[in-house]
């Protein structure tokens, strides 16, 4: 059974550009969320969906966003990159909303700001 | 107050030894906490859930919960190198969402 798989891996931008990353779950489950990782702040919950709508939101700028497909494949998207931007982006899944908060995380997405 | 608060370490204990790893949280409402265990340059790994009060023990493993006290720990028994790592604590509450501390670095001598 494939895992969470999280493209790309690595990716270099600059300031005021914007990036797109992508997560597919583990196969049936349905529920995706997001987080970044960084060495002063730790792990920091972004947002989470399920069934294609957002449950959750944690507090960050409107500038980062996402979404999901009917595949429960999901996206987020970050614009106006900054600096602080930079961190690894996790995302995890778990097949049910309700229930055990389990979650099982991808690689991550390592996301360097210049 | 951070919500979910962990020594950062390093925490070095011999090969062998007994690691302790602990973890607060401020929101009385928590129900559900977790362990991950994370390599560096590598993604979190669940190793221990525990919802009720008291001891809950996987192998090596023990995880502690007193919710009266708000406080959780990680009991690592006959430490080995393999088991440096980042251990991050997560509290899950009524909206799913999990909350981390910033983690605790272990590092275990051999």
């Amino acid at each position: 059974k494939a895992g969470v798989t999280q493209t790309p891996r690595y990716l270099i931008k600059t300031r005021g550009q914007q990036v797109t990353l992508s997560c597919s779950p583990i196969s049936g489950h349905r529920s995706v969320s997001w987080y970044q990782q960084t060495p002063g702040q730790g792990l920091q919950f972004l947002f989470e969906y399920f069934s294609e709508t957002q449950r959750n939101k944690g507090n960050f700028p409107g500038r980062f966003s996402g979404r999901q497909f009917s595949n429960s494949r999901s996206e987020m998207n970050v614009s106006t990159l900054e600096l602080g931007d930079s961190a690894l982006y996790l995302c995890a899944s778990r097949p049910r909303e309700v229930g055990a908060n389990v979650l099982t995380f991808g690689a991550g997405s390592r996301l360097t700001v210049l | 107050q951070k919500e979910v608060e962990q020594n950062s370490g390093p925490l070095s204990v011999p090969e062998g030894a007994i690691a302790s790893l602990n973890c607060t949280y401020s929101d009385r409402v928590s129900q559900s906490f977790f362990w991950y265990r994370q390599y560096s340059g590598k993604s979190p790994e669940l190793i221990m859930s525990i919802y009720s009060n008291g001891d809950k023990e996987d192998g090596r493993f023990t995880a502690q919960l007193n919710k009266a006290s708000q406080y959780v720990s990680l009991l690592i028994r006959d430490s080995q190198p393999s088991d440096s790592a980042t251990y991050l604590c997560a509290r899950g509450g009524a909206t799913n969402k999990l909350i981390f501390g910033t983690g605790t670095l272990l590092a275990v001598q051999p």
